[in-house]
């Protein structure tokens, strides 16, 4: 049990529709950072959020986007679904500053375009 | 950014140790290896990591070449629990990890 808590855990969705996933980071944790997994690959690094500003960004298009809340949770959107956004959407909570310390990753959101 | 190879899988039998390599030739002088493990339908799991020497924690060890151009996860004695796919990631001053696909690890009664 990490305490990092995704939601919802799987969503159906069609093409060219909006979409919000959600993050509840773990307590005290000040960074989270959110992963595309397609099947049979591993994750693929999407952005960053510390102290509610992205400060990195991946090879994904403006379309995915991010917020991240006082409270530190973190909210994913991607617009205009395409068929190729159908994956599993991680989302990680570190405590930034701990020297390369360890990231805690939720158990995802299984997202699937139509 | 720096990449990582792995065997896409490797076999071994419960109780016994199993040895994990990974090669990162192109590895710089301030990046950190970790090793993280993705269990079936969870998220990724950190394991270890270290930089230059050789470190050991409750659930694994992990071997340093003194090139650093390779490390090794060993799992002293391997349970039914660990099959899972163990990614070797260098990882920067920030949270962006470079996955690879990993070895994906079986484990046989």
């Amino acid at each position: 049990e990490t305490g990092v808590t995704q939601s919802p855990t799987h969503l159906i969705k069609t093409r060219g529709q909006q979409v919000t996933l959600r993050c509840s980071s773990q307590s005290g944790h000040n960074t989270v950072s959110w992963y595309q997994q397609a099947l049979g690959q591993g994750p693929q690094f999407i952005f960053q959020y510390y102290r509610e500003e992205e400060n990195g960004r991946g090879n994904f298009p403006p379309r995915f986007s991010g917020l991240q809340f006082p409270n530190y949770s973190s909210e994913l959107n991607v617009n205009a679904l395409e068929l190729d956004d159908s994956a599993l959407y991680l989302c990680a909570s570190s405590l930034t500053g701990t020297g390369f310390g360890k990231l805690f990753f939720g158990s995802g959101t299984q997202l699937s375009v139509l | 950014d720096a990449k990582t190879t792995q065997p896409n899988s490797m076999e071994s039998n419960e109780e016994e140790p199993v040895h994990l390599p990974c090669n990162h030739s192109t590895i710089s002088g301030t990046d950190y290896i970790h090793w993280y493990r993705q269990l079936p339908s969870q998220g990724p799991e950190y394991v270890i990591h270290g930089l230059t020497s050789n470190v050991n924690n409750r659930m694994a060890s992990l071997a340093i070449a003194e090139d650093r151009k390779s490390s090794t996860l060993i799992l002293h004695r391997a349970t039914l629990r660990d099959a899972a796919v163990y990614y070797c990631i260098l990882r920067d001053y920030t949270d962006k990890l470079i996955f690879g696909t990993g070895t994906r690890l079986q484990v046989f009664p």
